[in-house]
């Protein structure tokens, strides 16, 4: 069964701060890895996405990896905003192109 | 392009009531897709289609539900009769495999329902 697992399910962090969020995935075959934020009230906004032969790839203050032979992808939030305070999900479309979702992990950003 | 459109933003209604929700795609995506998000089970995919055809719609939580989809740009999930546990955010997404974003999911702005 597809599976896709995030952790931790929340954070919280000062403004400034660091932090990285882990994503684990059993989707078969693999095709890419999306990372969705999703701000409180609205609809989720792809940040990245990670194909097989990517590593590593950054979009301002975000970096993704990807171990595929772990099956484990992360995104790194540097200098955190307040506006980074959202929830961060990992998602894997499997074979059929249906997209196998994580629950998300809140992270929740303090002045 | 506006993005995908859904009305109505909230809807309060009573147990028993028929709901249907609205989803206009971004123009030439040939995926839609509609999702229930709860705090306690995320994001669940309901159903999908792929130019205009239901494809999937194993994730329809019971007969209530139906999803339909006329035409391109154009499509409804109504929930009759609506019971207290369908509270939740209902969104619709569009995707196409064409072009630069590739399976990107486009998300509407989501509809808010509570039965009461």
């Amino acid at each position: 069964k597809n599976q896709v697992e995030q952790s931790p399910q929340s954070l919280i962090i000062l403004e400034g701060k660091n932090c990285t969020l882990q994503c684990n995935y059993t989707v078969s075959p693999f095709s890419n890895l999306r990372w969705y934020k999703q701000d409180t009230g609205r609809g989720p906004v792809s940040l990245t996405i990670m194909t097989f032969s990517e590593n590593t790839k950054s979009n301002g203050r975000y970096t993704a990896t990807l171990d595929a032979d772990t099956k484990q992808s992360s995104l790194h939030i540097t200098a955190s905003q307040l506006s980074d305070s959202a929830s961060y999900i990992c998602v894997v479309p499997g074979g059929s192109y249906i997209p196998t979702f994580g629950r998300g992990t809140s992270l929740i950003v303090h002045p | 392009d506006a993005g995908v459109i859904q009305s109505p933003r909230h809807e309060v209604t009573e147990m028993g009531q028929e709901v249907t929700l609205r989803c206009k795609p971004i123009s030439g995506h040939d995926y839609l897709f509609w999702y229930r998000q709860t705090m306690m089970r995320g994001l669940e995919l309901l159903i999908y289609f792929n130019n205009n055809v239901p494809i999937d719609d194993s994730g329809m939580p019971e007969d209530r539900f139906s999803a339909k989809m006329p035409n391109a740009s154009f499509s409804t999930l109504k929930i009759q009769p609506s019971e207290p546990r369908d509270s939740a955010v209902y969104f619709c997404a569009s995707s196409s495999l064409q072009g630069a974003s590739g399976n990107e999911q486009f998300f509407g702005p989501g509809t808010r329902l509570t039965v009461l």
